[in-house]
Order: C-alpha cells, then sequence, then structure tokens
C-alpha cells in the first residue's frame, strides 16, 4: 500500500527565508508525485507534480521539488518566502501504470506554513 | 470557465439524518472523487468513480455511498449521519487517470450533532 508522510505539521519561517517541507512516501510501483497547496476556506490546487524525467520540477510561485528515488523523498522547497505562501502543503502519491492504486491520490497529512515578518 | 462546485458549503445535520452532498463538474472529467479532510489525517479516499454507473470504494467508505448516473455529478450520501463523520468533504475530478492531477472543489463543512 501506498503512503506518504510529512515531516513537521507547522513550520515558521521568516519572510525572505528558505522554506523547506519534507515529503517522504513509499510505493511498490514508481510514483507520481504531487505537491498541492490550500489556502484557508479553499479546495486544493495544484503547485506541482513529477511523473516522468526531469527529476527537479518547477512548480507556481516559485517552489520547486526534486525526486530522490535512493531516498523516497520529493522534499518542497522555495528559495525566498514571502507572506502570501502562508497555507497548509499537503503532498500526495498515485502509482504510476499498473499499480493497485492507479489514478488515485494517497495524501500525506499536511504541513501548516507560517510566514512571519 | 470550466469548474467543479459543492453544495451545500455548509451543513448542521442531527445523529441518524440522512444527507446528501452534491457535487457538479463542468470539465466533461470521467474520474470523480471525494475526500474527507481532518486535523491531523490529510485528506482520505471515501468513493471514487471513473466514469457513469462506476463506483469505488476508498480507504473510509463505511457509512457513505456514491452514484454516478451522469459525467457531471458524485453525489455522497451519508445514509444515517454519525457525530464521528463530522468533516470537510472535498469532490474533485481529473481527466487522465495516468497523471492523477486532481482539480478539486471548494469544500463541503458537515457538522453532526
Amino acid at each position: 500500500a501506498q503512503s506518504v508522510t510529512q515531516l513537521g505539521s507547522h513550520v515558521s519561517v521568516s519572510e525572505g527565508a528558505l522554506v523547506l517541507l519534507r515529503c517522504n512516501y513509499s510505493s511498490s510501483v514508481p510514483p507520481y508525485l504531487f505537491w498541492y497547496v490550500q489556502y484557508p476556506n479553499q479546495g486544493l490546487q495544484l503547485l506541482l507534480k513529477y511523473t516522468t524525467g526531469a527529476t527537479l520540477v518547477k512548480g507556481i510561485n516559485g517552489f520547486e521539488a526534486e525526486f530522490k528515488k535512493s531516498e523516497t523523498s520529493f522534499h518542497l522547497t522555495k528559495p525566498s518566502a514571502h507572506m502570501s505562501d502562508a497555507a497548509e502543503y499537503f503532498c500526495a502519491v498515485s502509482d504510476s501504470l499498473g499499480g493497485t492504486s492507479y489514478g488515485k491520490l494517497t495524501f500525506g497529512q499536511g504541513t501548516i506554513l507560517t510566514v512571519h515578518p | 470557465d470550466a469548474e467543479i462546485t459543492q453544495s451545500p458549503r455548509h451543513k448542521i445535520t442531527e445523529t441518524g439524518r440522512q444527507v446528501t452532498l452534491a457535487c457538479h463538474q463542468t470539465w466533461n472529467h470521467n474520474n470523480m472523487f471525494w475526500y474527507r479532510q481532518d486535523l491531523g489525517h490529510g485528506l482520505r479516499l471515501i468513493h471514487y468513480s471513473y466514469g457513469v454507473q462506476d463506483t469505488n470504494k476508498g480507504e473510509v467508505s463505511d457509512g457513505y455511498s456514491v452514484s454516478r448516473s451522469n459525467t457531471e455529478d458524485l453525489p455522497l450520501t451519508l445514509e444515517s449521519a454519525a457525530s464521528s463523520q463530522t468533516s470537510v468533504y472535498f469532490c474533485a475530478s481529473s481527466e487522465w487517470v495516468d497523471t492523477g492531477e486532481l482539480f478539486f472543489g471548494e469544500g463541503s463543512r458537515l457538522t453532526v450533532l
């Protein structure tokens, strides 16, 4: 079965500082990996995704993530935090073609990012 | 613009009552999903559908049912609401199974007293 672990339910950074949100996954087949963001009282929006190809993936709002198969990780980073980045972030995994969880996402527990002046 | 809408956005009900949450998408997506969001659990899959007349159970399907009579709608029914079903419910859809990218509604907050 797939699983996703996000290390740290709350992360607090200063404006302009590096943002690092950690995600580790388990999957029995090559995974598809996603980061979603949720602003208060809204649904989730896709930040970025890894399916195949280049392991460093760039997303919206200056975020990027690197797929590291050997570490089963897909950490999310942003070089310089903005106040508008304050939100909850979810890592998710889906089986690629042929897996038993094909087409369905398994989400991590979420990480609330706080950005202070 | 295509979108996915949920109704009601907020509902309070009593234990034992039947409740239906509506989900309507205009993306013309084949795949639709219902998740519940609870603190400390992230999002957990309740039911999903890959097309008309197709429904499947997710990891937390007990006490819930869905039906898919057309492409646009996947209503979620709580047959007999329980306090443990107090949660925020999200409907989502996707076009292609092989990428898994989901488009989410804004959520329905359900309180069961």
